[in-house]
């Protein structure tokens, strides 16, 4: 079973700090993942993908990528208000047959809270 | 800036009745998804389309469930039969290819009564 654990938090940071939401994956084949913002009510809205190991920055979101140790994160520095969502980690899997697959296997969700 | 559509925002039926959901998926967009989430708990992944025919399906999308692409734009997921249990949004997505990032829909809340 293909999985993807996230902490569910909730996760409280004061306005103006980084928070750092943290994401482990079950399928050492995995190429591609992707970091979702999903705000009660609403459906995901991507914010970050990353495919190669290390680091990828967008703006105030830094995606980390460690395929070794099957670790994904994302820090989100000068939170703000507006940031207070839950953050959904999703991965591709992948299978010996057919290699990657186009589904996403999607954690649980760290929700966050930023404090103004 | 493109965007997925989908139609309703709202559907009730009641127990036992057909549902068809719509989806206009991003223009250039070569695979297209359904994916659920109940309440409380995760996303989770129904099927993938690609070249009018599906590509991958979970264990959750049984006999009951078809998805077509009706036309050059449109993209439909049908529930013959509906369930109690089949409640939950349901997401369109669509991604320019197979592993690549996919965007979402505003979702269709389904309520089965």
């Amino acid at each position: 079973q293909k999985e993807v654990e996230q902490n569910s938090g909730p996760l409280s940071v004061p306005e103006g700090a980084i928070a750092s939401l943290n994401c482990t994956y079950s399928d050492r084949g995995s190429q591609s993942f992707f970091w979702y913002r999903q705000y009660s009510g609403k459906s995901p809205e991507l914010i970050m993908f990353i495919y190669s190991n290390g680091d990828k920055e967008d703006g105030r979101f830094t995606a980390q990528l460690n395929k070794a140790s099957q670790y994904v994160s994302l820090l989100i520095r000068d939170s703000q208000p507006s940031d207070s969502a839950t953050y959904l980690c999703a991965v591709n899997p992948y299978e010996d047959y057919g290699g990657s697959q186009g589904n996403l296997i999607f954690g649980k969700g760290t929700k966050l809270s930023v404090k103004p | 800036e493109p965007e997925v559509t989908q139609t309703p925002s709202h559907q009730v039926t009641q127990m036992g009745q057909e549902v068809i959901l719509r989806c206009v998926p991003i223009s250039n967009h070569l695979y297209f998804y359904w994916y659920r989430q109940i309440l409380g708990q995760k996303v989770e992944f129904l099927v993938s389309f690609y070249n009018n025919e599906i590509s991958e399906k979970s264990e959750i999308f049984d006999d009951q469930f078809s998805v077509e692409r009706p036309d050059g734009s449109n993209f439909t997921l049908k529930i013959r039969s509906t369930k109690l249990e089949d409640s939950a949004m349901y997401f369109c997505a669509s991604s320019q290819f197979r592993t690549y990032e996919q965007y979402f829909g505003p979702g269709t809340r389904l309520t089965v009564t």
